[in-house]
């Protein structure tokens, strides 16, 4: 069985702090794949990135980095120089590489950016 | 392209009623998929389908029926709608069984019933 979890229900910091949103994954299998989507005020669903099981190295998109830790089962993801814009709501996610390969996604943290 | 689209989007039902949510995919995508968000519980796969014909059940499907007759639809109904059913429904949608190709999301419906 699979498990996401997020700690942090809501979290809530001044513009231009920065924040790191952090994700607890349980699973048996050995290749899968681990998500970050994000859920704006109109409430469509964005996708953020994808990370496979082998690949273990950081990334870094402008003011967004994921940390991937297989030792601990984490994939936290930090915003820097927080704007409000960022504001929303942030999914983890994780999704095996075999069978029909359905998303299993965490509750969620409520980010909330404040001027 | 429109991707994903769903209809409607948004819902009132009283406890009882029935309706159908129509999610379509213009991609030629064989996997769909029927999600429910509600507050503190992420997204849960309610149904989902590995191609036309084909339907299969999720993490949460008692109270929903599903079809997929045809390849470009995913069809969720509900038969007698109940409180707890009140949620916001996605609709997701995948080329194939390629663990390279991503789902897309339609962009919801929100369901309340009362």
């Amino acid at each position: 069985a699979q498990k996401v979890t997020q700690a942090q229900t809501e979290i809530s910091v001044v513009e231009k702090e920065d924040v790191t949103l952090d994700c607890v994954y349980e699973t048996r299998d050995t290749t899968y794949y681990l998500f970050w989507y994000k859920q704006p005020p109109s409430g469509e669903l964005v996708f953020l990135i994808r990370r496979n099981s082998f690949d273990e190295q950081n990334e870094i998109s402008g003011r967004y980095s994921w940390n991937f830790q297989k030792s601990t089962s984490s994939f936290n993801f930090t915003i820097t120089a927080s704007q409000v814009v960022d504001s929303a709501v942030y999914f983890c996610a994780l999704r095996p590489f075999q069978g029909a390969q359905k998303l299993v996604f965490g509750q969620g943290t409520r980010l909330t950016i404040n001027p | 392209n429109a991707g994903v689209t769903q209809t409607p989007k948004f819902r009132v039902l009283k406890t009882g009623q029935s309706m159908t949510l129509l999610c379509a995919q213009d991609m030629n995508h064989e996997y769909m998929y029927w999600y429910r968000q509600d507050p503190g519980m992420g997204l849960r796969l309610i149904h989902y389908s590995v191609g036309e014909g084909t339907t299969a059940k999720g993490e949460v499907p008692d109270g929903y029926n599903v079809s997929r007759l045809k390849k470009q639809n995913f069809l969720l109904g509900l038969e007698s709608a109940a409180p707890s059913q009140t949620s916001v429904y996605f609709c997701a949608s995948r080329k194939s069984w390629d663990s390279r190709y991503e789902q897309y999301f339609g962009p919801g419906t929100r369901l309340t019933v009362t």
